[in-house]
């Protein structure tokens, strides 16, 4: 079963846009971990928000992390077409080291 | 580093048959999981070994099984294929909580 619900589905913006993308779940997590998927192929490592932190960034990312509320969003700052793609979070659980529980996605599109 | 590998890449089998996928970690990985992705069930947990030993499993029936070797690569077969198990297969190997996916096995059964 999954763990969460992503939101939206799917989103379409226009290159130069910014891209946000919320996650809900529902257990304690020891972290939180974004990946991005093109196309039916491997998923990347984007970014890992641990617990304690309420917020992170990596280049043009930025994810939050609330814990009471457990939530989170992905910010992607002046989107390229190159950032097309579909978008995950994932949770690792207490006590189920290297088991990720994915969320349902974001199918993001960027045109130019 | 040599990223994760698998192969074979795509498979087509007929239901009945039973399938082998390989998966050679990131080097100096020991830790490697499995995951299933299809339309309907997104992305799934299979298990996850360490040490070749298994560490986790996930909700899938006994005709799903996996084993690590000694050099951390990883095998996981599915036996009496359905038509349900068409779907990507995806193995990652990981040295902390970040994991390293591969490119995954695109299996059909028809």
């Amino acid at each position: 079963s999954q763990q969460g619900e992503e939101d939206p589905q799917a989103l379409s913006i226009q290159e130069g846009e910014n891209a946000t993308m919320n996650c809900s779940y529902k257990t304690s997590i020891n972290n939180l971990q974004w990946y991005r998927q093109n196309s039916g192929r491997g998923l990347v490592h984007l970014i890992l928000i641990r617990s304690n932190e309420r917020e992170k960034h990596s280049g043009r990312l930025r994810v939050t992390l609330d814990t009471s509320k457990k939530s989170s969003s992905l910010l992607i700052t002046a989107s390229r077409a190159a950032d097309t793609a579909s978008y995950f979070c994932a949770t690792e659980g207490s006590g189920t080291a290297s088991k990720l529980t994915f969320g349902t996605g974001t199918r993001l599109q960027v045109t130019l | 580093k040599a990223g994760v590998t698998q192969t074979p890449r795509y498979l087509i089998k007929t239901r009945g048959q039973q399938v082998t996928l390989s998966c050679s970690p990131i080097s100096g990985h020991r830790s490697v999981s499995w995951y299933q992705q299809t339309p309907g069930q997104g992305l799934q947990f299979l298990f996850e070994y360490f040490s070749e030993t298994q560490r986790n499993k996930g909700n899938f029936p006994g005709r799903f099984s996996g084993r690590q070797f000694s050099n951390s690569r990883s095998e996981m077969n599915v036996s009496t294929l359905e038509l349900g198990d068409s779907a990507l297969y995806l193995c990652a190997s990981s040295f902390s909580s970040e994991q390293y996916f591969g490119p995954g096995t695109r299996l059909t059964v028809t």
